[in-house]
């Protein structure tokens, strides 16, 4: 089946540490993004990358860093940098010439 | 820069009420505009779009329509059901390839 794929589901960190959320999409997409969403709010974009090999930030990359070497994967690393890392990770991906953003499960990150 | 406003929630109605959740936008140029479902523990999904002014977007029985007069792009159905229990986010797209979300508004159908 196509689909976006996040692994893993839950995620629990001790603080301090890096952790990499893992983003998969086989729909041949160009475009592949990060969201972040805390409790009771709207998504606040992390990063975002529209080719191989190159990504810009967004709005909140300060403490992430991602890589785009293949078409289909776009990671996210949570360095600790990241001062308030507990969060629900969203990917989402775009087909070239299209408007909408295509999601995937999502990733709850908890630092203990 | 380009924003997006929806009704706080939560909107607590009972099945087979009307629903309407309001979302007015901020943007330059013609955006296009989006609403998005998220259900419990899971990501957003697509429910509806609109490109254009005057559009209509429909989808399992929800409707908005793109108001370029009132920039306003708000959702209705006619008859919710208990599995319409969710949040649901506006969000728009204008130049680029970012799009813009409102807060999210959350929706519990009671039986």
């Amino acid at each position: 089946d196509g689909g976006i794929t996040q692994s893993p589901k839950y995620l629990f960190r001790k603080e301090g540490q890096n952790v990499t959320l893992s983003c998969e999409q086989n729909l041949n997409h160009d475009a592949m993004y990060w969201y972040r969403q805390d409790p009771g709010q709207g998504l606040r974009l992390i990063y975002y990358s529209q080719i191989v090999n190159d990504f810009q930030k967004g709005d909140i990359a300060e403490g992430y860093s991602v890589s785009r070497e293949k078409k289909e994967s776009f990671p996210l690393t949570v360095t600790s940098a990241q001062k308030n890392p507990t969060a629900f990770y969203l990917c989402a991906s775009t087909p070239s010439g299209y408007n909408e953003q295509f999601f995937g499960p999502g990733t709850r990150l908890t630092v203990l | 820069g380009d924003s997006v406003t929806q009704m706080e929630g939560p909107v607590t109605l009972s099945e087979e009420a009307f629903l309407t959740i309001n979302c007015t936008y901020t943007a330059t140029g013609y955006p296009s505009l989006f609403w998005y479902v998220q259900y419990p523990g899971e990501g957003l999904q697509l429910l509806l779009k609109a490109t254009k002014a005057d559009d209509k977007g429909s989808n399992k029985g929800f409707e908005a329509t793109y108001r370029k007069e009132t920039t306003s792009f708000h959702l209705e159905k006619g008859s919710v059901q208990v599995s319409d229990s969710a949040v649901y986010f506006c969000a728009l797209k204008a130049a680029g390839n970012k799009l813009t979300f409102g807060g999210g508004t959350r929706v519990l159908v009671k039986p």
